[in-house]
């Protein structure tokens, strides 16, 4: 287990349908991150797991977002109902309390709405 | 609410510069501040990390300085290399475990 890595890469799919990505962290990293990214910007924090904990969600993470990480492992970030706003890059990252949470990302999920 | 702003937002210089990137934060009560690059539709890498304690942090060709009270850190890459050319983002983290980003900075290094 070299780094975080996401599934899929990349998603195209039409609005009001519902889609989940995975994220799998650095094996020994007790903290796992979403954010989305949006062309341009930078990426905005969306929700934090300590081991299978969500402890902190962003104002952005509405209703139809919802993450899990359920043994404390890797996580699955659903979206339900797309709507053609949510197309971004879906980004997960992965921190360990032990060295100040220097935060390691994936590659990322493309999503499109269309 | 915690703002990151990044200056320039675009910059160009022939190969062999030395170059400096910005990042401005509104709020110093941070408790570090970490810089990446990103390519071109790829995730991010991490740069270096400053703890809030910290001054300054050098990896390679890479110096990141922070100065909390006045909200400011800079990116300092010397003797720049056409794959230096990337976006290159900072972000503070706040109590929680909350980040906040710039927008970035998108360099091209030419050959």
């Amino acid at each position: 287990d070299t780094g975080v890595s996401q599934d899929p890469r990349h998603k195209i799919t039409k609005r009001g349908q519902n889609v989940t990505f995975r994220c799998d962290p650095i094996s020994e990293h007790n903290r796992l991150y979403w954010y989305r990214q949006t062309l341009g910007q930078g990426p905005e924090f969306l929700t934090y797991f300590q081991n299978e904990a969500q402890l902190e969600k962003s104002r952005l993470l509405s209703d139809r977002f919802s993450a899990e990480r359920p043994k404390g492992s890797f996580s699955t970030l659903e979206i339900q109902r797309t709507e053609q706003g949510d197309s971004a890059m879906y980004l997960c990252a992965s921190s360990f309390a032990q060295t100040y949470n220097e935060q390691f990302f994936g590659p990322g999920t493309r999503l499109t709405v269309l | 609410k915690q703002e990151v702003t990044q200056i320039p937002a675009a910059l160009s210089v022939p190969e062999g510069e030395n170059l400096v990137l910005n990042c401005s934060f509104t709020d110093s009560a941070i408790y570090n501040l970490q810089w990446f690059r990103q390519d071109p539709g790829k995730g991010l890498t991490s740069l270096l990390l400053i703890q809030s304690s910290q001054r300054e942090q050098t990896s390679g060709r890479l110096n990141a300085s922070l100065d909390k009270s006045s909200g400011r850190s800079t990116l300092y890459i010397a003797a720049s290399q056409p794959g230096d050319s990337a976006t290159y983002l900072c972000a503070v983290r706040l109590s929680g475990q909350n980040f906040v980003f710039g927008p970035g900075t998108r360099l091209s290094v030419l050959p």
